[in-house]
């Protein structure tokens, strides 16, 4: 399973636009890139997920670059309850198996 | 919906006791699995189960069983508490594999 890399903690200002980056240089080709936020200790929620092309939702933006070996999630305006542990994690099509890392904590500063 | 519920909250227990954590989903989710998370770490993958009589280990199963013999209920067991499972304990549950998993709050587990 391809490992992330993620910076251990960020800083944003409140109503800015808050992007996570995360690493994935051993990435396959049939392996999603999901994310996962965990507010205090709090269960995990999911965010986002995508295989090769950018997403967006309602919560955030995914893009993934175009060799897939990196990925930043956008918050587009973030506020105050966005302060949390935000987890980048790939899985294999076919497991049942996210390899959580340790995740970037970030606050968001009012 | 409830969502995910897990009980108890908060436990102890002593070295070598067992028990039982339960965890039940109103979502008719096929898919269940538990998670520990170690202080400052990230959740590792326990046991999972894709469905009603079907479980399967995940990355760290030692000490732990599991058994799915309803879609709603994944209850994991420890068989004889040793210190080191003193952790958080997350189930979680999808409509179909780990897309989308929804968690439970947790249960809080010290062993002494």
């Amino acid at each position: 399973d391809a490992k992330t890399t993620q910076p251990t903690s960020m800083d944003c200002a409140e109503g800015r636009a808050a992007n996570l980056p995360c690493n994935h240089s051993t990435i396959s080709g049939n392996e999603y890139v999901y994310w996962y936020r965990q507010i205090h200790s709090q269960g995990p929620q999911y965010i986002i997920h995508g295989l090769k092309n950018n997403e967006t939702n309602e919560m955030a933006s995914l893009i993934i670059t175009e060799d897939r070996k990196s990925s930043t999630l956008i918050l587009p305006h973030a506020t105050l309850r966005d302060t949390a542990v935000y987890y980048c994690i790939v899985r294999v099509v076919g497991t049942y198996k996210y390899i959580f890392g340790t995740g970037t904590r970030l606050k968001v500063l009012a | 919906n409830a969502g995910v519920t897990q009980t108890p909250k908060f436990q102890v227990l002593k070295t070598g006791q067992s028990m039982t954590l339960q965890c039940a989903q109103d979502m008719n989710h096929e898919y269940m699995s538990w998670y520990r998370q170690d202080p400052g770490m990230g959740l590792r993958l326990i046991h999972y189960s894709v469905g009603a009589g079907i479980t399967d280990q995940g990355e760290v199963p030692n000490g732990y069983n599991v058994s799915r013999s309803t879609t709603e209920d994944f209850p994991l067991r420890l068989l004889s508490a040793a210190p080191s499972q003193t952790s958080v304990y997350f189930c979680a549950s999808s409509l179909q594999g780990p897309d989308t998993q929804y968690f439970g709050p947790g249960t809080r587990l010290t062993v002494l």
